[in-house]
């Protein structure tokens, strides 16, 4: 059973374009994230989601839209695609009010702009 | 605010060599501490894990303790393989709805 999965896996796609990527989550968890990684590995978180509501929303551009249909899916979508957002976002859950709140981790998007 | 600092990449280390990846933190409270590791082409799953000070997590033979007077959570392996090459993170919760702040990632890379 996968407990975090996005997709699609890959997408490759022109500058310009408006892009969506989905997240579901099957733990039960209360939270959900959205984090970006770039080509020297470093994780920058993005936006997280508690019960459907945004918690956390760091200085990301506008083009970026997080989506919270229920607190098992956050969907990230992407206006106006540029070359600079081309990376790997990985979608997180946890749940946040437990002592440990370690985050579970989706394999990933690679996306890469043209 | 929060921070996590670890030693910069990349570690490359002979197979059953010792290692140690050095983390050192900031925050107000008492975080909870991680070590997250990512193998290649794949997300971050959680290796270990510290909650309170002296607390010593352990996994799969990698070992690391909290130590809040230092304000550090190295990360150690006495013996390791080419399996564990992959890129490793440090990571702190402070608690409730906080972000979890990581630290840039060490790649690790163990040659035979």
């Amino acid at each position: 059973d996968t407990a975090v999965s996005q997709t699609p896996k890959y997408l490759v796609t022109q500058m310009g374009n408006d892009k969506s990527i989905k997240c579901e989550q099957n733990l039960g968890h209360d939270t959900m994230y959205w984090y970006k990684q770039d080509s020297k590995k470093f994780l920058k978180i993005m936006f997280s989601y508690n019960n459907k509501e945004l918690i956390i929303n760091e200085t990301v551009p506008n083009r970026f839209s997080p989506k919270s249909p229920d607190k098992a899916h956050l969907n990230l979508h992407i206006n106006s695609l540029e070359l600079g957002d081309s990376a790997v976002y990985f979608c997180a859950s946890s749940q946040v009010l437990s002592s440990m709140a370690e985050q579970y981790f989706g394999p990933g998007t690679r996306l890469t702009v043209t | 605010g929060n921070s996590v600092t670890q030693m910069e990449g990349p570690v490359t280390l002979s197979e059953e060599a010792f290692l140690t990846i050095n983390c050192t933190y900031t925050a107000t409270g008492y975080p909870s501490l991680f070590w997250y590791v990512q193998y290649p082409g794949e997300g971050l799953q959680l290796l270990l894990k510290a909650t309170k000070a002296d607390d010593k997590g352990s996994n799969k033979g990698f070992e690391a303790t909290y130590r809040k007077e230092t304000t550090s959570f190295h990360l150690e392996k006495g013996s390791v393989q080419v399996s564990d090459s992959a890129v490793y993170f440090c990571a702190l919760y402070s608690g409730g709805y906080q972000k979890v702040t990581f630290g840039i990632g060490t790649k690790l890379q163990v040659i035979p």
